[in-house]
């Protein structure tokens, strides 16, 4: 069975553009949470989306958002980038209590 | 609120050496689910394990062990016999609460096997 994926892998932008990233969920799995990882700390947790609801909000701005789509996917959506935003972005799919990580896209904002 | 400590930010090993793995958490729920996951240079969290807060008994997988302590908050990672692959920075994690899925994750521990 094919894992977590997300798109792009890398991703360079300039201050104050926006960005969208891609994630696509194991099959079967309904949940999906995004986590930003900053340089040398461990994840932070953003958003989490279960059957296209919003379940749980992090601690970031509202440059950030997200959804879920109904086969599943999400996106998550960052405006008015910010050099502090340089990080890489996470996405887990889970069934139960056991998040799966995708690959994570980073993201670089110059 | 919940928090993860992992007091350890780096160690370094020669191979066939035993390494544990501290990590310390904090939460007012009685309901929780303690994970340790892997992440490799390419960057990809591994799951390797989940225990949650009714259950204390250690487990055992190959050469991983994990001891959980409800008394002193404590669940700690043992490798034994480490090898050169198991090179990378573990993170300990945290959820509570009914339905919970946010995870709060340790600053995390690089693991360095030399051989």
């Amino acid at each position: 069975d094919a894992g977590v994926t997300q798109s792009p892998t890398h991703l360079i932008k300039t201050r104050g553009q926006h960005v969208t990233l891609r994630c696509s969920p194991i099959s079967g799995h309904k949940s999906v949470s995004w986590y930003q990882q900053v340089l040398g700390q461990g994840p932070q947790f953003i958003f989490q989306y279960y059957e296209k609801e919003e379940r749980g909000r992090g601690n970031f701005p509202d440059r950030f958002s997200a959804r879920q789509f109904p086969n599943y996917s999400s996106e998550l959506n960052v405006n008015a980038l910010l050099l502090g935003d340089s990080a890489l972005y996470l996405c887990a799919s889970s069934l139960l209590y056991e998040q799966y990580f995708g690959p994570g896209t980073r993201l670089t904002v110059t | 609120a919940q928090k993860v400590t992992q007091a350890q930010t780096e160690i370094s090993v020669v191979e066939k050496e035993d390494v544990t793995l501290d990590c310390v958490y904090e939460t007012r729920d009685t309901t929780y689910y303690l994970f340790w996951y892997k992440q490799p240079p390419s960057g990809e969290l591994v799951f390797l394990i989940r225990r949650n807060s009714f259950d204390e008994q250690n487990e055992i997988s190959g050469r991983y062990s994990w001891n959980f302590q409800k008394s002193t908050s404590s669940f700690n990672f043992t490798i034994t016999a480490s090898q050169v692959v198991d090179s990378a920075v573990y993170f300990c994690a945290l959820t509570a609460g009914q339905g919970a899925q946010k995870l709060v994750f340790g600053q995390g521990t690089r693991l360095t096997i030399n051989p």
